[in-house]
C-alpha cells in the first residue's frame, strides 16, 4: 500500500516567520507530486505540480523542492502572513499516467499576527 | 468562471436512505473524481472517470455508484446510506493526467453528509 506522510501535522508560527514542512513518498516508480493549499471552509487549490527530480517551483512567498530519489518534497513559506493559515496537502502519483493521486493527511499551518 | 459546481453543501440522511451528490464542471475536463475526507485522514478516492461513458473504482468504492453520461456531469449515488458514509465529499476534475500543470485538480466546494 502506497503511503504519503506529511510532517509536522500542525505548526504554529508568528507573522513574519519563515517555515517549511515535509512530504515523504515512495521513491520507486515516481510520476508526479502535487501540493495543494486548503483554507478552512473552502476547497483545496493547487499550488504546484512537480515531475522532475530537482524541480524547484515558486509562487510568491511559497516555494517547493522535489527529491524523487530519496522520496521527499519540501514546501517553504517565507515571511508567513496570517492569510497563509491553511492546511497544506501533498499528493503523490506513481505508475504512469494511469496511477491515481495518493494524498497525505496535510500540515495545518496557523500564523498569528 | 463556475469551475466545479457541487451540490448540495449539506445533507442529513437516515440509515438506509438514498441520495445523489451532483457535480458538474464547465472547463471541458476529461477527468473527474470523487473523494471523501474523514477526520484525521487524507482524501480518499471513491470513483473516477477518464471521459464520458467510462468510470472506474478508486480506493474506497463500496456503497457508492457513479455514472458519466456527459463530459460535464459526474454524479455520485449512495444507495443505502450507512453511518460509515458520514464524511465530507469532494468532486474534482483535471484536464489531463500526463504530467505538468494541466494535471492539477480543480475541486468543488464539498458536501458535508451525515448519516444518522
Amino acid at each position: 500500500i502506497l503511503n504519503v506522510e506529511q510532517s509536522p501535522q500542525s505548526l504554529h508560527v508568528q507573522e513574519g516567520d519563515s517555515t517549511n514542512f515535509t512530504c515523504s513518498f515512495p521513491s520507486s516508480n515516481f510520476y508526479a507530486l502535487h501540493w495543494y493549499r486548503w483554507e478552512t471552509a473552502k476547497s483545496p487549490e493547487a499550488l504546484f505540480v512537480m515531475t522532475l527530480n530537482g524541480d524547484e517551483k515558486k509562487k510568491g512567498r511559497i516555494s517547493a523542492t522535489l527529491n524523487t530519489k530519496e522520496g521527499y518534497s519540501y514546501l517553504y513559506i517565507k515571511g508567513s502572513q496570517p492569510e497563509d493559515s491553511a492546511t497544506y496537502l501533498c499528493a503523490f502519483r506513481s505508475g504512469g499516467s494511469q496511477g491515481n493521486l495518493i494524498f497525505g493527511k496535510g500540515t495545518k499551518l496557523s500564523v498569528k499576527p | 468562471n463556475a469551475g466545479v459546481t457541487q451540490t448540495p453543501k449539506f445533507r442529513i440522511l437516515k440509515i438506509g436512505q438514498s441520495m445523489t451528490l451532483q457535480c458538474t464542471q464547465d472547463m471541458n475536463h476529461n477527468y473527474m473524481y470523487w473523494y471523501r475526507q474523514d477526520p484525521g485522514m487524507g482524501l480518499k478516492l471513491i470513483y473516477y472517470s477518464v471521459g464520458a461513458g467510462i468510470t472506474d473504482k478508486g480506493e474506497v468504492p463500496n456503497g457508492y455508484n457513479v455514472s458519466r453520461s456527459t463530459t460535464e456531469d459526474f454524479p455520485l449515488r449512495l444507495e443505502l446510506a450507512a453511518p460509515s458514509q458520514t464524511s465530507v465529499y469532494f468532486c474534482a476534475s483535471s484536464y489531463t493526467r500526463n504530467r505538468g500543470e494541466n494535471e492539477k485538480l480543480f475541486f468543488g466546494s464539498g458536501t458535508q453528509l451525515s448519516v444518522l
